[in-house]
This record gives structure tokens, C-alpha cells and sequence, in this order.
């Protein structure tokens, strides 16, 4: 069975505290590993897509890493407006569209 | 371009009644998913389509029904609701296997 662990739940950094999320993931065969970013009351938005690993992927302060088990999303020098639910998401070779989610991680930046 | 278009964005429904949530892109995505997201457990697929009149159940299917007649449209109906489909509904749209998905605004279902 495809599974996808998130850690920590809930993170709380203060503005400029580097730290990462991680990604755990165990699957039968990965077509690609996907990052989203959630704020209250709205849908998931696209962060990145990872397909190897190796595979790096940077945005803003944001910046996603790949290896054969997890994945790491690193803020750099947060801001408060970095707060919000950040999502993984797997999707298995020969499934078609089908992404399986983790938990998510709380992430809230203090000034 | 307005995305992924999801309506209504709240609903109550009473115990046995039907409806149906209304999910349109305009992308020209083949791949249409349904998830259910609760609190504690993250977002769960219910039904998901790869192009217009294939349809396939995902991990959660029962109590709910869909169908693809267009590449734009992807309703999804509640046969007869119960308690235990009150939840946030989203619909997402990708170009094909491997991309990213869009997800729509959501629609907070409260059944009683």
C-alpha cells in the first residue's frame, strides 16, 4: 500500500529561523513527488514537482530535495506570510492520475 | 482564464437528500479528480476521470456518483447524504499523468 508521512505536524519558527519539513513516502513505484501549499479556507496551490532522486527545485525562500525515500522542503529565512499548511503528495507509476496525500505540516512564522 | 470553478462553496444538506457539487475548468485538462479532506486525515480521492466518459472510483467512493460528458465538466453527486460525508469537497484538473494538479476553491458540505 502507497503511503506518505509528514513531519512535524505542526512547526511554529520565528521570521528568519531556517527549518525543514519532511516528506516520507513508501511506494511500489514513483512517477513523481508533489509539494502544495494550503492557507485556511482555500485549495491546495502547486509548490513543485520532483520525479528522480537527486532532483532539486527552488522558489522564493522555498526549496524542495528528492531522494529514494523522502523529501525535504526548506524555508530559508521565513516570513510571516510563509504560514500556512504545506502538503506532499505521491503519484505511483501505473495509477493513472491518482495522488496520494500526507497529513500536511502547520507551519506558522512569528515576527 | 478562471481556472477551477467549484459551486456552491457552502452547502447543509439533511440526512437522505441528494445533490450535486459542480466542478468546471477551463484549462482543456484531461485528468479531473474529486477529494474529500478532513480534519486529521488529508485529502482522500473519491472518483477521478482521465478524459470525457472515462471515469474510475478512488479510495473512497461509496456514497457518491460521477460522470464526464465534456473535457470542461465534472460533476459529483450525493446519492443520499449522511452525516459522515459532512467534509471539504475539492475538484483539480491536470494536463496529464505526472503534472501538477489545479485545485478549485473548495465547497464546505455540512450534512445533518
Amino acid at each position: 500500500e502507497d503511503q506518505v508521512t509528514q513531519s512535524p505536524e505542526a512547526l511554529r519558527l520565528q521570521e528568519g529561523e531556517s527549518s525543514s519539513l519532511n516528506c516520507s513516502y513508501t511506494v511500489s513505484g514513483l512517477r513523481g513527488l508533489f509539494w502544495y501549499r494550503q492557507d485556511p479556507g482555500k485549495g491546495p496551490e502547486f509548490l513543485f514537482t520532483l520525479y528522480s532522486a537527486g532532483e532539486e527545485k527552488e522558489k522564493e525562500r522555498l526549496k524542495a530535495t528528492l531522494t529514494k525515500k523522502e523529501s525535504f522542503l526548506h524555508i530559508t529565512a521565513p516570513k510571516p506570510e510563509d504560514s500556512a499548511t504545506y502538503l506532499c503528495a505521491v503519484q505511483v507509476t501505473g495509477t493513472a492520475s491518482k495522488l496520494t496525500f500526507g497529513t500536511g505540516t502547520r507551519l506558522q512564522v512569528t515576527l | 482564464n478562471a481556472g477551477v470553478t467549484q459551486t456552491p462553496k457552502f452547502q447543509v444538506l439533511k440526512t437522505g437528500q441528494s445533490m450535486t457539487l459542480q466542478c468546471a475548468q477551463d484549462m482543456n485538462h484531461e485528468y479531473m479528480s474529486w477529494y474529500r479532506q478532513d480534519p486529521g486525515m488529508g485529502l482522500r480521492l473519491i472518483h477521478y476521470s482521465v478524459g470525457a466518459g472515462i471515469t474510475d472510483q478512488g479510495e473512497v467512493p461509496n456514497g457518491y456518483n460521477v460522470s464526464r460528458s465534456t473535457t470542461e465538466d465534472f460533476p459529483l453527486r450525493l446519492l443520499s447524504a449522511a452525516p459522515s460525508q459532512t467534509s471539504v469537497y475539492f475538484c483539480a484538473s491536470s494536463p496529464q499523468a505526472g503534472y501538477g494538479y489545479t485545485f478549485g476553491s473548495g465547497t464546505r458540505l455540512t450534512v445533518v
